[in-house]
């Protein structure tokens, strides 16, 4: 079956970037997405790549996606203490229809 | 409303009883999702609806779990004889079709004692 792999945990400081990790085994993903999860509050979209793209970039945000080796990237710049959060990657392969497959998330921590 | 809402925020109940959750999505949208995420874990795929129909109840764990979406917009998750693996946060997505970016909700936390 489908699966998304995260690192657990990511501890950085204020104004470094982050650079979070995702591995998946669909080789059908049509979508790939990053979630922010922040405590009692629901999953926000941040950014999304298609698979046909290696690259997105919006503001601070970078997203590398190596297709042949299944592996997704965010990378936030100038990291803020308001980044502080869970992230999640994710994956809509083609036998899901439109259902999101989740890792288990990366608890990104941001000192000042 | 502005976003997904879901009713109620925290639920507590015994082992055993009958609970059910609510989700209002976004107005118009057709498609309409619940996941659950367990403690430490990701939202994990329930069933997706497309209108008043689930198209895709693959994730539902066992028959206790049964979702409605009778008007095709609020949607009940019910749970029967609930057991304390029950336990996690429970959300709701919708979109505007299948196609579209999926808005949760800040989901239901469940805990069967």
């Amino acid at each position: 079956g489908e699966d998304v792999e995260q690192s657990l945990f990511l501890s950085v400081r204020e104004g470094d970037s982050s650079v979070i990790n995702c591995t998946y085994t669909d080789s059908s993903s049509t979508y790939l997405y990053w979630y922010k999860q922040e405590p009692g509050a629901g999953l926000q979209l941040l950014t999304y790549i298609f698979s046909n793209m290696d690259m997105k970039q919006d503001q601070r945000l970078t997203v590398l996606l190596n297709k042949k080796d299944k592996h997704l990237s965010l990378r936030i710049a100038d990291t803020q203490t308001g980044d502080s959060a869970i992230y999640f990657c994710a994956e809509r392969g083609l036998s899901g229809y439109s259902t999101l497959t989740f890792g288990k998330g990366t608890m990104l921590l941001v000192s000042p | 409303g502005a976003g997904v809402s879901q009713t109620p925020s925290n639920k507590v109940t015994e082992k055993g009883k009958y609970v059910e959750l609510r989700c209002d999505p976004i107005s118009g949208h057709t498609a309409l999702y619940w996941y659950r995420q367990s403690l430490g874990q990701g939202p994990e795929f329930l069933i997706y609806f497309q209108g008043t129909g689930a198209a895709d109840d693959s994730g539902l764990p066992n028959d206790r779990f049964f979702a409605v979406r009778p008007e095709g917009s609020v949607s009940t998750l019910k749970i029967q004889r609930t057991e304390r693996g029950d336990s996690a946060v429970y959300l709701c997505a919708s979109s505007l079709t299948d196609n579209n970016e999926q808005f949760f909700g800040p989901g239901t936390r469940l805990t069967v004692l």
